[in-house]
């Protein structure tokens, strides 16, 4: 069974400019999250969808950072304007639904400059 | 106080040893807790799901004390390819918060 697939895996940009990452999540999966990781830490949750709608987005930036599960599959996460300080890995994960095990992709790996 | 703490370490073992680590949780209404192991630079991988008092799998085991608000993972006879940094975590109506994660390197 493939795994949550994530892309770009690398992406450097200057300050100021947008960014986008997508998400396809585990077939069948319902619930997805999208989590911020800094060095050294454990991720931390921006959004969480079950199916299309946006259940848990109170730790997202929304002056900058927004998301969409138009279909409620795949998912897109956006930036605009990009910060220095959003460099990080952006982890998308998901799960069968709210109260299940959660599965992680490989990440985007953010740098701005 | 952040709502899942963990020894950041890091735990050097030799290979064979028993090694535990803790985690404490503040949120009461924490229903399920998790172990992950993440590699450098990989995504974190499920190791265990703890539901009720505990769980064992080969040679790791992870006990929750809901009256002490801690749970705990033990690895037996370690091996070189347990060195990784492991993550607890505990979800709250769906919400998964992880502690910072505990790193292990496992020598010869």
């Amino acid at each position: 069974e493939a795994g949550v697939v994530q892309s770009p895996r690398y992406k450097i940009i200057e300050k100021k400019q947008p960014v986008a990452f997508w998400c396809n999540p585990i077939s069948g999966h319902n619930t997805l999250y999208w989590y911020l990781q800094n060095l050294g830490q454990g991720p931390e949750l921006l959004i969480r969808y079950e199916n299309e709608e946006a259940v848990d987005d109170s730790q997202l930036p929304k002056d900058r950072f927004s998301a969409e599960r138009l279909k409620g599959v795949d998912s897109t996460l956006k930036i605009q304007p990009a910060e220095l300080g959003d460099s990080a890995v952006y982890l998308c994960a998901s799960s069968l639904d709210w109260a299940g095990e959660q599965y992680f992709g490989p990440g985007t790996r953010l740098t701005v400059t | 106080r952040k709502e899942v703490e963990q020894d950041p370490g890091p735990f050097n073992v030799p290979e064979g040893a028993t090694v535990a680590f803790n985690c404490t949780y503040s949120n009461s209404a924490s229903q399920s807790f998790f172990w992950y192991r993440q590699d450098c630079r990989k995504e974190p991988k499920l190791l265990m799901s703890v539901y009720s008092s505990g769980n064992e799998d080969g040679r790791f085991t992870a006990q929750l004390n809901r009256a002490s608000q801690y749970i705990s993972l033990l690895i037996r006879d370690s091996k070189l390819s347990d060195s990784a940094t492991y993550l607890c975590g505990g979800t709250s109506y769906g919400k998964l918060t992880f502690g910072q994660g505990t790193i292990l390197t496992v020598h010869p």
